[in-house]
């Protein structure tokens, strides 16, 4: 039972690029989160995609967008990246509506220089 | 004041120790409450999933909440150096229309001694 899965594993990009990052979700799972995860501090929620579409979005700008794919797979994009941006981006899966668990996979570690 | 506070160590226990780990929230309106373990270079695991107040225990593993304190535990019998980690607490409130985003406390770095 594959769990969630995410790519590249680390990305190294410069201020101003744009980056995508992928995420599959857990065999069976069908919503998907995203999550910034800076050193030393707690994921921050991004936002939420159920449907092939954004449920909910946290405290992030429009810089941060995404898409859910009809296989229930993601992406986030970040255009015009800041030194800021620099993260651990994780990605959550979990069932339906409601407030079922939700499984991370071990992420994308982004380093802007 | 941040909606989940969570002391973030280092604590550093004996192995065989009993850990005692936990967090204190603002938001009433929390309503599930979860604990995860993240090893270095790796995405948080789901350890504890709970939704009432009580206790809810799993193998060595025992979540408590007291949501009328607004506070939440887990204790780890028996530690092991394999439960050296960041220890995660999180909880979720519906945001509208079902969504259902975890907040995060920063993490608490446990370090157990052979």
């Amino acid at each position: 039972d594959a769990g969630v899965t995410q790519s590249p594993t680390h990305l190294i990009k410069t201020r101003g690029q744009q980056v995508t990052l992928r995420c599959s979700p857990k065999s069976g799972h069908d919503t998907v989160s995203w999550y910034q995860q800076a050193l030393g501090q707690g994921p921050q929620f991004i936002f939420q995609y159920y449907e092939e579409e954004e449920r909910q979005r946290g405290n992030f700008p429009d810089r941060f967008s995404g898409h859910q794919f009809p296989n229930y797979s993601s992406e986030l994009n970040v255009n015009a990246l800041l030194l800021g941006d620099s993260a651990l981006y994780l990605c959550a899966s979990s069932l339906g509506a409601g407030g079922q668990p939700q499984h991370f996979g071990d992420g994308t570690r982004l380093s802007i220089l | 004041q941040k909606e989940v506070e969570q002391d973030p160590g280092p604590l550093s226990v004996p192995e065989g120790a009993i850990v005692s780990l936990n967090c204190t929230y603002s938001n009433s309106a929390f309503q599930y409450f979860m604990w995860y373990r993240q090893y270095s270079r790796k995405g948080p695991e789901l350890l504890m999933y709970t939704y009432s107040s009580g206790n809810k225990e799993d193998g060595r593993f025992t979540a408590q909440v007291d949501k009328s304190s607004k506070y939440i535990s887990l204790f780890i019998r028996d530690s092991q150096p394999s439960d050296s980690a960041t220890y995660l607490c999180a909880m979720s409130v519906d945001s509208g229309a079902g969504s259902y985003q975890l907040t995060f406390g920063k993490g608490t770095k446990l370090s157990v001694i052979p």
